[in-house]
């Protein structure tokens, strides 16, 4: 998992509520990503990061918001307009965009009450 | 449409023997392409990339893969099998056709089973 930290590990949320899910990394790495990950449909990009103050939607957005004020963190917002929030979330970084590897954090599982 | 396929959901070895996990892919250029492991619960594991040059890759913990442009494949194999190898794998493709945002299009994950 490298040096990325997602927290927390488990998150409950109750009907109508908005929760944030903590994404920081001590890689130095410019870019930053947010994906979904259910059963059996692999990894779904929710948004993404390339450098500070900037992000951008990606196949999901949905029912999500972001920030990106510090290059090393990018914290994820699930909003109550998200129908269908519990599933299994996983940051990653990588150094640039492009052909850069991206390096994932250890998940956080959102459960809905 | 750009797109990854992991034709297996499951693949079964016994210890020891060679296993292979098959990914195909669909891009509208060249792709750069990508093979994760994820163990239960744990975030995914970067194991081996194929950018350009050699078509054989080598990565991390004895794995290999094979990029055929022909066939637009990129399997991920290994000669042979430890039980501590069980577990999901992904294979990714960025598309260099998209621009520089480094988006990552996934398969929908192989769940390597090794048994003693």
């Amino acid at each position: 998992d490298g040096g990325i930290t997602q927290s927390p590990k488990y998150l409950f949320r109750k009907e109508g509520q908005n929760v944030t899910l903590s994404c920081e990394q001590n890689l130095n790495h410019d870019a930053m990503y947010w994906y979904r990950q259910d059963p059996g449909q692999g990894l779904r990009l929710i948004y993404y990061s390339q450098i500070v103050n900037d992000f951008q939607k990606g196949d999901i957005a949905e029912g999500y918001s972001v920030s990106r004020e510090k290059k090393e963190s990018f914290p994820l917002t699930v909003t109550s307009a998200q129908k269908n929030p519990t599933a299994f979330y996983l940051c990653a970084s990588s150094m640039r965009t492009g052909a850069e590897t991206q390096y994932f954090g250890p998940g956080t599982r959102l459960l809905v009450l | 449409a750009q797109s990854v396929a992991q034709p297996e959901d499951q693949v079964n070895v016994a210890e020891g023997n060679p296993l292979t996990v098959k990914c195909t892919y669909s891009v509208s250029g060249n792709p750069y392409l990508f093979w994760y492991v994820q163990y239960p619960n744990r975030g995914l594991q970067f194991l081996l990339k194929y950018i350009t040059g050699d078509n054989l890759v080598k990565g991390s913990y004895g794995f290999e893969a094979e990029f055929n442009k022909s066939q637009t494949s990129f399997h991920l194999k290994k000669p042979s099998a430890l039980v501590s190898d069980s577990a999901l794998y992904f294979c990714a493709v960025r598309d260099i056709g998209s621009g520089n945002t480094g988006k990552l299009i996934f398969g929908q994950g192989t769940t390597l089973q090794v048994k003693p």
